[in-house]
């Protein structure tokens, strides 16, 4: 069975500083990776996944993620935070074998200080 | 393209009340899914649906029945509301790229 673990529930960081989302998973198989964000009374989207190939993944907006077998992470990391990313982060992983199963992690809530 | 869309956005209901969520997207998407989110617990599957036709249990499918219409539709039946349904409920769809599209959500609340 496939699980994933978010360490932090909550991390405050002050605006323009770095900040590190941390996101453990466990399987028995190869997974595909993914971070969603969900901003205020709203769904989830997509931030950025990881399939296959390059282990460092990036998103539009200057978030960027790495893959790492043997540590079994997919930390979320950004270099310089703004006020329009307070949200709550997802990881998510699922299988090659069972891809239309995902399993979410319990969330992280970035909040950015002014 | 509207995306994923739900109906209602907001519901309160009596326990032991009955209701439908609708859920409905235009993307044309073979599989959707209902998940539950509540506090410190993440999304969890209700049912899922991978293609017209078929349905599966996900990981808290009890007091839930789910319907797939055709491939736009795919709706939440609670028989028998109970407090412990209260959560936000999402429905989502997914393309062969495994990407997750979600809807807005329907805050439930069971008094």
């Amino acid at each position: 069975a496939q699980s994933v673990t978010q360490l932090d529930s909550q991390v405050p960081v002050f605006e323009e500083a770095p900040v590190e989302l941390r996101c453990n998973y466990s399987s028995s198989v190869s997974v595909y990776l993914f971070w969603y964000v969900q901003y205020p009374n709203q769904g989830l989207q997509l931030l950025l996944k990881y399939l296959s190939g390059s282990t460092l993944v990036e998103s539009i907006n200057g978030f960027e993620a790495e893959f790492n077998k043997s540590q079994t992470s997919f930390h979320l990391r950004k270099p310089s935070v703004h006020i329009s990313d307070t949200a709550e982060y997802f990881c998510a992983v699922t299988s090659r074998t069972s891809y239309d199963k995902v399993i979410f992690g319990p969330g992280t809530s970035l909040s950015v200080i002014p | 393209n509207a995306g994923v869309t739900q109906t209602p956005k907001f519901q309160v209901l009596k326990t032991g009340q009955s209701m439908t969520l609708q859920c409905a997207q235009d993307m044309n998407h073979n599989s959707m899914y209902w998940y539950r989110q509540d506090p410190g617990m993440g999304l969890r599957l209700i049912y899922y649906s991978a293609s017209e036709g078929t349905t599966d249990k996900g990981e808290v499918p009890n007091g839930y029945n789910v319907s797939r219409l055709n491939k736009r539709e795919f709706s939440l039946r609670l028989e028998s509301a109970a407090p412990s349904q209260t959560s936000v409920y999402f429905c989502a769809s997914t393309d062969r790229v495994y990407e997750q599209y979600f809807g807005p959500g329907t805050r439930l609340t069971v008094t």
